[in-house]
């Protein structure tokens, strides 16, 4: 157990419903990142917050969306769902932004499956 | 063409073989990871790297900034090294900071 916690561990939904994916940050950490993993395009960012706020953006769509709570827990939304939001959805924490001394712990990943 | 490039992307070896996996990066950086990812899915951070080399056990990565390249070996590799190996690397500024940006992978099988 990394000690960040993602649920569901899979989902399996039809084109055009929402999800939310979520992610417990391991204990202490501030910062969650959002990353995307499909056949095609590898891994990519998709977003970060730190303490609450959104810090920086990647490749997200303007149909995804997340937040992170006062606990620090964060949710990821996947709106109007399309074949190619496929994919393993992966969230990491870091205790800041990752310093010198600090790398990411990566949960277990949410495997999403639109049909 | 990719910010990040791996080679090979393939690898097979026989038990007991040094493996190197190679990782080159066009981008200012703050540091370079090397993650590891078996079948199944998660995904384990191996090293963090700004400078220099880290060993742990078998494996031990090296990183030169000013040809911004890194190499992860592996020495006397066994079946369950099999796995995917990614490198990735962190931006060196702004909001670029905390990101990563991956590699395409390194597909690893190892022969007993």
């Amino acid at each position: 157990d990394s000690g960040v916690t993602q649920t569901p561990k899979h989902l399996i939904t039809a084109t055009g419903q929402r999800v939310t994916l979520r992610c417990s940050p391991r204990s202490g950490d501030l910062s969650v990142y959002w990353y995307q993993q499909s056949l095609d395009q590898g891994l990519q960012f998709l977003i970060q917050y730190y303490n609450g706020e959104e810090r920086a953006k990647g490749n997200i769509l303007e149909r995804f969306s997340a937040q992170q709570f006062p606990d620090l827990h964060s949710e990821l939304n996947l709106s109007s769902l399309e074949l190619g939001d496929s994919a393993l959805y992966f969230c990491a924490s870091s205790p800041l932004f990752p310093g010198r001394r600090y790398g990411y712990t990566f949960g277990s990943g949410t495997r999403l499956t639109v049909v | 063409k990719n910010e990040v490039e791996q080679s090979p992307q393939n690898l097979t070896a026989q038990e007991g073989e040094f493996i190197t996996i190679n990782c080159s990066y066009s981008v200012g950086i703050s540091a370079l990871h090397w993650l590891q990812q078996h079948p199944g899915g998660g995904i384990v951070s191996l090293f963090m790297l700004s400078s220099g080399k880290k060993k742990h056990g078998r494996l031990i990565a090296t990183i030169n900034i000013q040809e911004k390249h890194s190499s992860l070996h592996i020495t006397a590799s066994h079946p369950r090294d099999s796995a995917v190996y990614i490198c990735a690397v962190r931006g060196s500024g702004g909001t670029s900071y905390g990101k990563l940006t991956f590699g395409q992978g390194t597909i690893l099988t190892v022969h007993p």
